[in-house]
């Protein structure tokens, strides 16, 4: 079974620094990881995700996440924040052969002016 | 295209009352998921179906149940409906060959 840990349940950032959201995964097989944004009474919006290829991985938006399997974990950076930003974001993990997606609790980022 | 769309937005219920949610996926994907998110929480998974068949199916009690029609639209209804139902339902699609799975907007409810 997979599952991933949010390390932070709350991220505040000025408007300009970097962000980083961590996320720790578990899978018994090669994982599929993905991190979805979810707005305020909106669905989730897919940033980006790592399928086996390239372990530093480029997504929308200016985000990027880095895949370390020796640390099983994925977490997701932005050089710089805006306050569109502010936002849920979700670290998600799915077995390869396996569509189900096993979500984190999730990290709010609030971006201060 | 369209993405993933899923109706009714919103709507209220009454326990004991039954709901159906209902989704179109995107155009050419033969899967289609369902998850529960309950205020505060992370998505849950609730059925997986792909070509009309159930694939897969969370830990949720038998109230729920789901079904995909032919042109790959699926249904969630869900009886008995208690005040712990009450959830955003988000409906996603995927095609075959990739594993990437868009969401849609989700259906608001609310039991009362």
């Amino acid at each position: 079974a997979q599952s991933v840990t949010q390390l932070d349940s709350h991220v505040s950032v000025s408007e300009g620094t970097p962000v980083l959201l961590r996320c720790n995964y578990s899978s018994s097989y090669s994982p599929s990881l993905f991190w979805y944004v979810q707005h305020p009474n909106k669905g989730l919006q897919l940033l980006l995700k790592y399928t086996s290829a390239a372990t530093l991985v480029k997504g929308i938006n200016g985000f990027e996440a880095e895949f370390k399997k020796s640390e099983t974990s994925f977490h997701l950076t932005k050089p710089s924040a805006h306050m569109s930003d502010a936002a849920e974001y979700f670290c998600v993990v799915s077995d390869r052969n396996d569509y189900k997606l096993s979500f984190g609790a999730g990290t709010t980022v609030t971006v201060r002016a | 295209d369209a993405g993933v769309t899923q109706s009714p937005t919103h709507l209220i219920k009454t326990r004991g009352q039954q709901v159906t949610l209902r989704c179109s996926p995107i155009s050419g994907h033969k899967s289609v998921s369902w998850y529960q998110q309950v205020l505060g929480q992370g998505p849950q998974f609730i059925f997986q179906y792909y070509e009309k068949e159930e694939r897969g199916r969370g830990n949720f009690p038998d109230r729920f149940s789901a079904r995909q029609f032919p042109n790959y639209s699926s249904e969630l209804n869900v009886n008995a409906l208690l005040l712990g139902d009450s959830a955003l339902y988000l409906c996603a699609s995927s095609g075959h060959l990739e594993n990437t799975i868009y969401f849609g907007e989700g259906s608001w409810l609310t039991v009362v």
